[in-house]
């Protein structure tokens, strides 16, 4: 019972390179989020994909792309780091409805230099 | 502009006693509100909501109130817990948008 799966843990990366954070869920949820936390500013929404083959914009999108690659999947990508994107990233999942509460992973610490 | 706020970053309580956790917001047409409760190194988990057609909610030693007029909602914990040591969000969502908003988060510390 997996819920949702977030990978890697850590990342290290240099300014200018580039990663894709990966995120699956196996709860056959149709919705699915990207989130950031950082130290005074709570979760703040990157992405979302309201249904498979849908994504949009949320709060803070710039920098980042995403990738709905199919029901349960949802990447993150970082074209070229910044250390402004140094963070903790969070996907999360559920049923799109607002009686279904998100289901976060564990999250990606990632460190930009 | 921060839609949803939470203005104590940190909360310390003895154990027994009640702990009550704030948030304020400013968008009117947010319909649903959450709170979630997040361990260090592990993910948000869901603990509580509440509809805005409803100003009280409860689940065992946790009750949500929502004000519409003054847009505050509170968290009460009672009673607390050393284990309901926690980083507690506030999120608020509106209908059709599929968008849940997060506040910035109070610590909360029960002594034992």
């Amino acid at each position: 019972n997996a819920g949702v799966t977030q990978t890697p843990k850590f990342q290290v990366l240099k300014t200018g390179q580039s990663m894709t954070l990966q995120c699956a869920q196996d709860m056959n949820h149709n919705s699915m989020y990207w989130y950031r936390q950082d130290p005074g500013m709570g979760l703040r929404l990157i992405y979302y994909s309201a249904s498979e083959g849908t994504t949009d914009k949320g709060e803070v999108p710039n920098g980042y792309n995403v990738s709905r690659l199919n029901k349960r999947e949802f990447s993150l990508r970082l074209e070229s780091a910044a250390p402004s994107q140094t963070s903790v990233y969070f996907c999360a999942s559920n049923r799109k409805d607002r009686d279904s509460p998100l289901h976060f992973g564990n999250g990606t610490r990632l460190t930009v230099t | 502009d921060q839609q949803v706020k939470q203005n104590s970053p940190s909360l310390s309580v003895q154990e027994g006693r009640i702990s009550i956790l704030n948030c304020d917001y400013t968008n009117s047409m947010f319909d649903y509100f959450l709170w979630y409760k997040k361990y260090p190194a592990e993910g948000p988990t869901f603990l509580i909501s509440i509809s805005s057609i409803k100003d009280k909610n409860e689940d065992g030693r946790f009750t949500v109130f929502l004000n519409k007029s003054a847009k505050h909602l509170s968290l009460h914990i009672v009673p607390s817990q050393p284990g309901d040591s926690a980083v507690y969000f506030c999120a608020a969502y509106f209908s059709g948008t599929y968008k849940y908003i997060f506040g910035t988060g109070t610590r909360l510390k029960v002594l034992a």
